[in-house]
């Protein structure tokens, strides 16, 4: 059973517009989520994070929101540019057991110019 | 820079081979991980090491085994192949110690077994 899910494997947006990518847990000892981005022959690297002790954390033209009551977090980028076009993972980590992170499935954003 | 390599990134081999795959990094970081990535299933862990000689079992580690002789390499084993076992393999590293530190991922070895 996944603890981490992100319900749509893909998303479109138009460059410019918002992108809101979404992620599901389970798993209420999770208080340490992160963003990962993937370009297609490349390892993913780190976008952005959020301790449970926020509900927001934001770096340039990303966001993160998290909604602890609704176990639910997504991930706001504005404006999109056609380079954002790449799979997103969320993951979710318990911050003092280490950096085991579990993850989403994926969702892949494609940003139209 | 912190820097991943993962020496093949292109392998093919036949049920029943051996497989290695091989991973070095080169910023001293005490945990190095090994994920397998498959479509709608996201990355699962397969193995992690937190010191040298140390191993843990992740999520999925039936099938697999590693070797952490060295801090900065770490090592996946398929001792028998199976084409369940085609799939992007992804190494990653990170600080030790608590909280949760960043992984930093290596480019990945997409492995097909025939």
């Amino acid at each position: 059973d996944q603890q981490v899910k992100q319900n749509s494997p893909s998303l479109s947006v138009q460059e410019g517009r918002i992108s809101i990518l979404n992620c599901d847990y389970t798993n209420s000892m999770f208080d340490y989520f992160l963003w990962y981005k993937k370009y297609p022959a490349e390892g993913p690297t780190f976008l952005i994070s959020i301790s449970s002790i926020k509900d927001k954390n934001e770096d340039g033209r990303f966001t993160v929101f998290l909604n602890k009551s609704a176990k639910h977090l997504s991930l706001h980028i504005v404006p999109s540019q056609p380079g954002d076009s790449a799979v997103y993972f969320c993951a979710a980590s318990v911050y003092n057991a280490g950096n085991m992170l579990t993850f989403g499935g994926g969702t892949r954003l494609m940003v139209k110019p | 820079d912190v820097k991943v390599t993962q020496s093949s990134r292109y392998l093919v081999k036949r049920t029943g081979e051996k497989v290695f795959l091989e991973c070095v990094q080169d910023m001293d970081h005490e945990n190095m991980f090994w994920y397998r990535q498959d479509p709608g299933l996201g990355l699962r862990l397969i193995y992690f090491s937190y010191d040298v000689k140390m191993k843990e079992k992740g999520d999925i580690p039936e099938g697999y085994s590693v070797s952490r002789e060295k801090k900065e390499r770490f090592s996946l084993i398929l001792e028998s192949a199976s084409t369940n076992q085609t799939s992007m393999y992804l190494c990653a590293s990170s600080f030790g110690g608590s909280g949760a530190n960043v992984l930093t991922f290596g480019a990945g070895s997409r492995l097909t077994v025939l």
